[in-house]
């Protein structure tokens, strides 16, 4: 399958502060790349899907503002989590999508922990 | 309103013994279904992709298999080791992947 790297693996940051997340695809060009985010013993919240050179698809109740979705080349997407607050603190993952195959690979994850 | 649920939350098994996950849907009429494996901190591993014209799919100590009449997905480890403890979460394509809330299996050794 398909390798995804994030980084870093594990952030924490103080309140009002912004926190940058990159998802790079190691073994082949992404056109699709797709934001998660996880709160403890919940399922996996879709938060936005990003398209290499447009605008990300954010998902309802997701502020684009504030979750801001770079997706510059076919290897790397980024997400930037604006003024964090406590509340933001989650597992945040990113998958790429092998479209000839319907599956996701996903990212080993970033925990994000607002002080 | 479409719904995924994995009716167990967790699931405990003897080592050696076939754990069974079972995954329901409803309002929905999926071309695939598709079984994830998640480890404690990390990001979900695809494990197995059954469409809706395969009754049953294997892939080493796995089985899936897929009743799109009951909307029932049916996940087996058979032979189970405590290594394959970990949450294992369905999910399905509908416009986006949408996951279930995985069921959390420990295998007892």
């Amino acid at each position: 399958g398909a390798v995804v790297s994030q980084h870093p693996s594990r952030v924490i940051c103080k309140s009002g502060t912004s926190v940058k997340i990159e998802c790079r695809s190691l073994d082949f060009q992404a056109t699709t790349m797709f934001w998660y985010r996880q709160f403890p013993k919940q399922s996996l919240m879709l938060m936005a899907t990003s398209n290499e050179g447009s605008k990300a698809t954010y998902e309802q109740g997701v502020e684009k503002d504030k979750f801001l979705i770079n997706h510059a080349s076919l290897t790397l997407s980024t997400l930037t989590v604006t003024s964090a607050h406590p509340e933001d603190s989650s597992f945040y993952i990113c998958s790429e999508l092998a479209s000839s195959t319907d599956t996701q690979y996903f990212g080993p994850g970033t925990r994000l922990t607002v002080l | 309103s479409q719904k995924i649920e994995q009716n167990s939350e967790a699931l405990n098994i003897q080592e050696g013994k076939t754990a069974t996950l079972t995954c329901n849907y409803t309002n929905y009429s999926p071309a695939y279904l598709q079984w994830y494996r998640q480890d404690p901190g990390r990001g979900p591993v695809f494990l197995l992709l059954i469409r809706e014209n395969e009754k049953e799919k294997r892939k080493e100590r796995l089985k899936v298999t897929f009743d799109t009449t009951l909307k029932q997905s049916l996940f087996h480890i058979t032979a189970s080791q405590p290594a394959d403890s970990a949450t294992y979460l369905c999910a399905l394509p509908n416009e986006k992947l949408t996951f279930g809330t995985g069921t959390r299996l420990t295998i007892i050794p």
